[in-house]
């Protein structure tokens, strides 16, 4: 019953390592999306799952990025090699409906 | 030029001001048009959202777009403390059958007592 949760609220990383980024969409919600959220700048698409149907990947900015998500479950986001400019807030999104997308809260992430 | 532009503010004003929040976009293919807030350290919320130009209320909060111009707004009557918050734009493309939202930088709005 509760809305989208993500996990962990805060990750500090040093660069070079891989970190993973979990999201738990509304139950019943089809559609899920990935956010980069840089600090001043606004919401930035990076992938969006519906279904069981291809993913679209085209908002994921280099090989280092990458999601999977289970069926209509749970979704990871992997960053690997992280980088300093990978530092951001990764927002989770779920949807029923195409019109109204449900965030979570966010995993800011922080690269050293 | 970016596909969706937003002043990011900040906006500051007192208890009771009309605020005005804008934003212009370059692709005719945006269908959908909604404004969401995000309070400090949270997820982004929808406010409204709308699909055709004119006019859509919500108790103090009207959207409005003028698709010919590409320019969407949102007011705020009787502005109060808890409106204060980062405002942003965001617009819906379908694509072969993918979709997504783009978003504007968002306006950070203090509303002061």
């Amino acid at each position: 019953g509760a809305g989208v949760s993500q996990s962990p609220s805060n990750k500090v990383t040093e660069k070079g390592k891989d970190v993973e980024l979990r999201c738990d969409p509304i139950s019943g919600h089809t559609a899920l999306y990935w956010y980069r959220q840089r600090l001043g700048q606004g919401l930035e698409f990076l992938i969006y799952f519906q279904g069981n149907s291809a993913p679209d990947k085209s908002g994921l900015p280099s090989d280092r990025f990458s999601a999977e998500r289970t069926g209509e479950s749970v979704s990871t986001l992997t960053i690997q090699r992280t980088q300093q400019e990978d530092s951001a807030v990764y927002l989770c999104a779920s949807s029923f409906n195409y019109n109204e997308q449900f965030f979570g809260p966010g995993t800011r992430l922080t690269v050293l | 030029q970016k596909e969706v532009e937003q002043d990011p503010g900040p906006l500051s004003v007192p208890e009771g001001a009309i605020v005005s929040l804008n934003c212009t976009y370059s692709n005719s293919a945006f269908q959908y048009f909604m404004w969401y807030r995000q309070y400090s350290r949270k997820g982004p919320e929808l406010l409204m959202y709308t699909y055709s130009s004119g006019n859509k209320e919500d108790g103090r909060f009207t959207a409005q777009v003028d698709k010919s111009s590409k320019y969407i707004s949102l007011f705020i009557r009787d502005s109060q403390p808890s409106d204060s918050a980062t405002y942003l734009c965001a617009m819906k493309v379908t694509q072969g059958g993918s979709e997504k939202l783009v978003f504007g930088k968002g306006m950070k709005l203090t509303v002061n007592p």
